[in-house]
């Protein structure tokens, strides 16, 4: 039983550089979330998904993307790095009040 | 604007004894609040909740505390044990809200032999 799995774990980039972050669950929650969690600010909200084919902005959504063509996908893009994006990312799904989460991505912006 | 509050940055407690951690918030539409338990390189996993509704729930050593009129919850972990050094997250979400959760800062539990 997987859960929650987040690729890749760890990646630098280069200011300017673009990539995305890959979210899968295998649980078949509804409501999907990208979170990052930074020193002394806990995780705060950056999009999420209510339904396949929905996204919404969270609380930090400048600079990220989202999509979500697929039920079990939840993918995060970061169309121009920048340095304030160093972060962990974390991916969540959810039905009704607890959320479960992925091991975490790591990105860091050089 | 920060609605939910650890402001407890750290806490040290002897192995055995009992590790209060706590939270606050401003939000009195929060409908649930959670706990969760975050080790080093590895992503938040659920400890307990409890509903507005309710001023207890209790599984095992945990045990939450909610007082709505002080808006203000604990986490009692009773015995505390090695492995439960980590991270604590409180987090919250409303009714309307797609179960989108506010997460404090996070409080760092050592729990020393």
């Amino acid at each position: 039983n997987a859960g929650v799995t987040q690729t890749p774990k760890f990646r630098v980039l280069k200011t300017g550089q673009s990539m995305t972050l890959l979210c899968a669950q295998d649980m078949n929650h509804e409501y999907m979330y990208w979170y990052r969690q930074d020193p002394g600010m806990g995780l705060r909200l950056i999009h999420y998904s209510v339904g396949e084919g929905t996204t919404a902005k969270g609380e930090v959504p400048d600079g990220y993307n989202v999509s979500r063509l697929k039920k079990q996908n939840f993918l995060l893009g970061l169309e121009s790095a920048a340095p304030s994006q160093t972060s962990v990312y974390f991916c969540a799904s959810s039905r009704t009040v607890e959320a479960f989460f992925g091991q975490g991505t790591r990105l860091t912006v050089v | 604007d920060q609605q939910v509050k650890q402001n407890s940055p750290s806490l040290s407690v002897q192995e055995g004894r009992i590790s209060i951690l706590n939270c606050d918030y401003t939000n009195s539409m929060f409908d649930y609040f959670l706990w969760y338990k975050k080790y080093p390189a590895e992503g938040p996993t659920f400890l307990i909740s409890i509903s507005s509704i309710k001023d207890k729930n209790e599984d095992g050593r945990f045990t939450v505390f909610l007082n709505k009129s002080a808006k203000h919850l604990s986490l009692h972990i009773v015995p505390s044990q090695p492995g439960d050094s980590a991270v604590y997250f409180c987090a919250a979400r409303t009714t309307d809200s797609w179960g989108k959760l506010q997460f404090g800062a996070g409080t760092q539990v050592v729990v020393t032999p």
